[in-house]
């Protein structure tokens, strides 16, 4: 089944201890992306990858790290979480060759940061 | 820079009726794409329409398609026939061809029985 799946679905932790979010796609896809949900604001991206290591920062980079070192592979690092990265965080992927081409989600993680 | 403007926070359909979202962008870019996602309580993001700029004919998917004025910077989503599962929340996007996504604040769906 083509999938985007993403782990953990839940974390509560502490402000300032390094956590990784894994994001996995088994469709051979070229582009991935980070994004982060809060209420009022829609999606804002974080940073995308257009290829093994290439990857751009998008709309609010700060404070998230990411890596793209296999294809199918984009975790979000956040070095030293703080309160206001508590958000719903999706990541997706599609296909480059066709600028059209929708992206397919994962289910999401929910990150509390206290 | 680019923005997507929903204008709509929330809204209410009954059922089998008719409803229309409304979104706006702001770009000075020429080719670009337009899409609609419907998020349901499920918290998944499912595609439900997508646009290219430079096609003058609008989207059509089944019971949903769109009314696209380029000119206007206009990319409403037209749900005919609505359902109970409609219910959801809806964002446009917009992206250009570096693959960077504007997601607009959303709209909140709600189809009433």
């Amino acid at each position: 089944e083509a999938q985007v799946t993403q782990n953990p679905r839940y974390l509560i932790t502490v402000t300032g201890k390094k956590l990784t979010v894994t994001c996995s796609q088994n469709m051979n896809h070229e582009y991935m992306s980070w994004y982060r949900q809060d209420p009022g604001l829609g999606l804002r991206q974080i940073y995308y990858s257009m290829n093994v290591e290439v990857t751009d920062k998008g709309d609010v980079p700060e404070g998230y790290k990411v890596s793209r070192k296999e294809k199918r592979n984009f975790p979000l690092i956040l070095e030293s979480p703080s309160p206001n990265q508590t958000s719903l965080y999706f990541c997706a992927s599609s296909h480059s060759l066709y600028s059209n081409q929708p992206q397919h989600f994962g289910d999401g993680t929910r990150l509390s940061i206290l | 820079a680019q923005t997507v403007t929903q204008s709509q926070p929330e809204m209410s359909v009954q059922e089998a009726e008719t409803v229309t979202l409304s979104c706006t962008y702001d770009t000075s870019e020429s080719n670009y794409y337009l899409f609609w996602y419907k998020q349901p309580p499920s918290r998944q993001m499912i595609l439900v329409i997508r646009q290219e700029a430079y096609k003058q004919q609008n989207a059509t998917e089944n019971r949903f398609s769109v009314n696209f004025q380029k000119a206007a910077k206009s990319f409403s989503l037209k749900i005919s026939d609505s359902q109970l599962g409609d219910t959801a929340m809806y964002f446009c996007a917009f992206m250009k061809g570096t693959y960077k996504y504007i997601f607009g604040t959303g709209t909140r769906l709600k189809v009433l029985a």
